[in-house]
């Protein structure tokens, strides 16, 4: 079965360190991954997303996430947390297939504190 | 239109009447899914169109529940005989169908059944 998990439901972090939220993902063949985030009350954005080559990819507000595929992992992650980053986070991959779904995982909610 | 849009934004419906929720995805984009959001939490997959057919529609939770697309374009969720366990934020997406393209959401509609 194919699926995407993120083992934490909440990371809580001091502005100013950096912050990692983590995402492991099992599909067949190789997947697209994706990040999005949703602030309070609004609908998901999209983040960035891994499609081949550079192992480091960056994408909006500072946030980067690292694939690797021997761990099976995309974690986000940013060298520095605003306390505007608290928000609820989603992995999400979508398997090579043409025809296919979006897989999300639960949500990881991450807070900053000032 | 320049994003996805939902409507309505809100919904109150009394428990046995039929809701009908609409998404007019982003022109062009010929992917277009079904989300379920409980309470902030995670995104439950309801049903997945390409074009006009739904190849997945494996996560509609009962046979109230039925969506349609025509014209490869405006897509329309019908839930019938409501329950409160049918109150939520039901978030519509739409992307390329080429799969490393990310998906672009709607601001969801958020139902609840009294």
């Amino acid at each position: 079965a194919q699926s995407v998990a993120q083992p934490e439901d909440q990371v809580n972090v001091a502005e100013g360190n950096p912050l990692t939220v983590k995402c492991t993902y099992s599909v067949s063949g190789n997947p697209y991954l994706f990040w999005y985030v949703q602030y309070p009350n609004r609908g998901l954005q999209f983040l960035l997303k891994y499609i081949t080559g550079d192992n480091l990819v960056k994408g909006s507000y500072g946030f980067e996430a690292e694939f690797n595929k021997s761990q099976t992992s995309f974690h986000l992650k940013k060298p520095s947390a605003l306390v505007s980053d608290s928000a609820l986070y989603f992995c999400a991959v979508r398997p090579y297939s043409s025809a296919s779904k979006i897989i999300f995982g639960s949500g990881t909610r991450l807070s900053i504190r000032p | 239109g320049a994003g996805v849009s939902q409507s309505p934004s809100n919904k109150v419906t009394e428990k046995g009447k039929d809701v009908e929720l609409r998404c007019d995805p982003i022109s062009g984009h010929t992917a277009l899914y079904w989300y379920r959001q409980s309470l902030g939490q995670g995104l439950e997959f309801l049903i997945y169109f390409q074009g006009n057919s739904a190849p997945d529609k494996s996560g509609l939770p009962s046979d109230r529940f039925s969506a349609e697309r025509t014209g490869g374009s405006v897509s329309t969720l019908t839930i019938q005989r409501t329950q409160q366990e049918d109150s939520a934020v039901y978030l519509c997406a739409s992307s390329l169908e080429v799969p490393n393209t990310e998906a672009f959401f709607g601001q969801g509609t958020r139902l609840t059944v009294v």
